[in-house]
């Protein structure tokens, strides 16, 4: 049963226009998420998180939107860049869990020129 | 925050043999994990490196298999044993400062079983 839940494998976006990515929750429990991105050949770097308590952080051009009662949040990018080519991964965690990592699939993100 | 190596970086290993992947971090940290992403698919969380103790490992990983030593709080190992192909992954290291902290990764190591 996938806890988290990246339901687009990948998402092709032209350059400058905004990059909306998707994931889905299960577990009610969960009060903290992170995205991740991660390009070939090395390991995933942490991008942006947010904690239960809001439902928008936002740093640069990376902003990350939850919406709890949807179980959904969302990661958006704007004006996307080449260099935002990468897949993203959203992870999840939980107190009752040691804070333990939720992983979804991630998603491909492609900027085209 | 805390820099993170890991090494070997990628290698080729013949089945049936072993290999220890070491990971430094230059400074102390209070958690430490392996993670497995496998081609095609998400990461999966092998084991908590948990200092001076035996690891804790996550349904489908067992100790024989992927031993875990954690001398100190600024370096871990993880081996690989008795390689087949299936276990041609990236392997990669990350620590937190505690329970609700963001988690960081290494590079990765690559490992290729043929």
């Amino acid at each position: 049963d996938q806890q988290v839940k990246q339901n687009s494998p990948s998402l092709s976006v032209q350059e400058g226009r905004i990059s909306i990515l998707n994931c889905d929750y299960t577990n009610s429990m969960f009060d903290y998420f992170l995205w991740y991105k991660k390009y070939p050949a090395e390991g995933p770097t942490f991008l942006i998180s947010i904690s239960s308590i809001k439902d928008k952080n936002e740093d640069g051009r990376f902003t990350v939107f939850l919406n709890k009662s949807a179980k959904h949040l969302s990661l958006h990018i704007v004006p996307s860049q080449p260099g935002d080519s990468a897949v993203y991964f959203c992870a999840a965690s939980a107190l009752d869990s040691n804070y333990q990592l939720i992983w979804g699939a991630g998603t491909k993100l492609i900027i085209k020129p | 925050s805390a820099v993170i190596s890991q090494k070997p970086s990628r290698d080729i290993c013949q089945r049936g043999t072993s290999l220890t992947i070491q990971c430094q971090v230059d400074s102390q940290v209070t958690m430490m994990f392996w993670y497995r992403q496998q081609p095609g698919q998400s990461l999966t969380l092998i084991a908590t490196a948990n200092q001076g103790s035996e690891a804790t490992y996550e349904s489908g990983f067992v100790i024989d298999k992927f031993p875990i030593s954690r001398p100190n709080l600024t370096f871990s190992t993880l081996t690989v044993s008795n390689m087949s192909p299936e276990d041609s992954s990236i392997y990669l290291c990350s620590f937190s400062y505690g329970p609700g902290n963001t988690i960081y990764f290494g590079e990765g190591s690559w490992l290729t079983v043929v």
